[in-house]
């Protein structure tokens, strides 16, 4: 009955791969999001979707895509992997409105040789 | 865009004394204000949160305070036990439509010595 579920839970590949990761809510969320955690623990946006339409891109490279196929859902794809890619990538949903908690999955541990 | 600051970046103390984390921000139309916890290889858990139309909130052992004028909030940890060592994360987010992602502060890293 996990709230916000990621998929892999750890992610070890080859510099220039490209890669895809899953998010699932079931908190009945509208609002979802992707937070880069690098290796000095600091939290960053990177994209946030709202009903399956983007509202926020934060100067991210364009070899990261994220999906939203429906408003339960937010996948990050990304492509041509790079060294400084290797992070914790987490997941996070919110009800849409100001002052709204967010729920964080577990993150996806990203390791790239 | 939005910036938050957090001292200290680690603070050391004896179990049963009290913590005291402090954020400041920079935008003014910021309204929302949680704290998280994150433990070694953990998620960030939301462990209190405050809103800009109230001074302080407290849960227990934890309390938040606000000062939206001097634009900070403080988080304030009594009778600190063992198991309260971890990561704490302020944030700040703005309320209305369109933007509402997190800006976190850079941590503040708590030890509780028993």
């Amino acid at each position: 009955d996990t709230a916000v579920s990621q998929t892999p839970k750890y992610l070890v590949t080859q510099m220039g791969n490209d890669k895809s990761i899953k998010c699932e809510q079931n908190l009945g969320h509208d609002t979802m999001y992707w937070y880069k955690q690098d290796s000095k623990k600091f939290l960053k946006i990177m994209f946030s979707y709202n009903n399956k339409e983007l509202i926020i891109n934060e100067t991210v490279p364009n070899r990261f895509s994220p999906k939203s196929p429906d408003k339960a859902h937010l996948n990050l794809h990304i492509n041509s992997l790079e060294l400084g890619d290797s992070a914790v990538y987490f997941c996070a949903s919110s009800h849409t409105g100001g002052n709204q908690p967010q729920h964080f999955g577990d993150g996806t541990r990203l390791s790239i040789l | 865009g939005e910036n938050v600051e957090q001292h200290p970046s680690t603070l050391s103390v004896q179990e049963g004394d009290s913590a005291v984390i402090k954020c400041t921000y920079s935008d003014s139309a910021s309204n929302y204000f949680p704290w998280y916890k994150q433990e070694l290889g953990k998620r960030p858990q939301l462990i209190i949160d405050i809103r800009s139309n109230v001074g302080e909130k407290k849960d227990q052992r934890i309390a938040v305070t606000l000062n939206k004028t001097a634009k900070h909030f403080s988080l304030h940890i009594t009778e600190t036990q063992p198991e309260d060592s971890a990561v704490y994360f302020c944030a700040a987010s703005p309320s209305g439509t369109g933007r509402r992602a997190l800006t976190f502060g850079s941590g503040t890293r708590l030890q509780v010595q028993p």
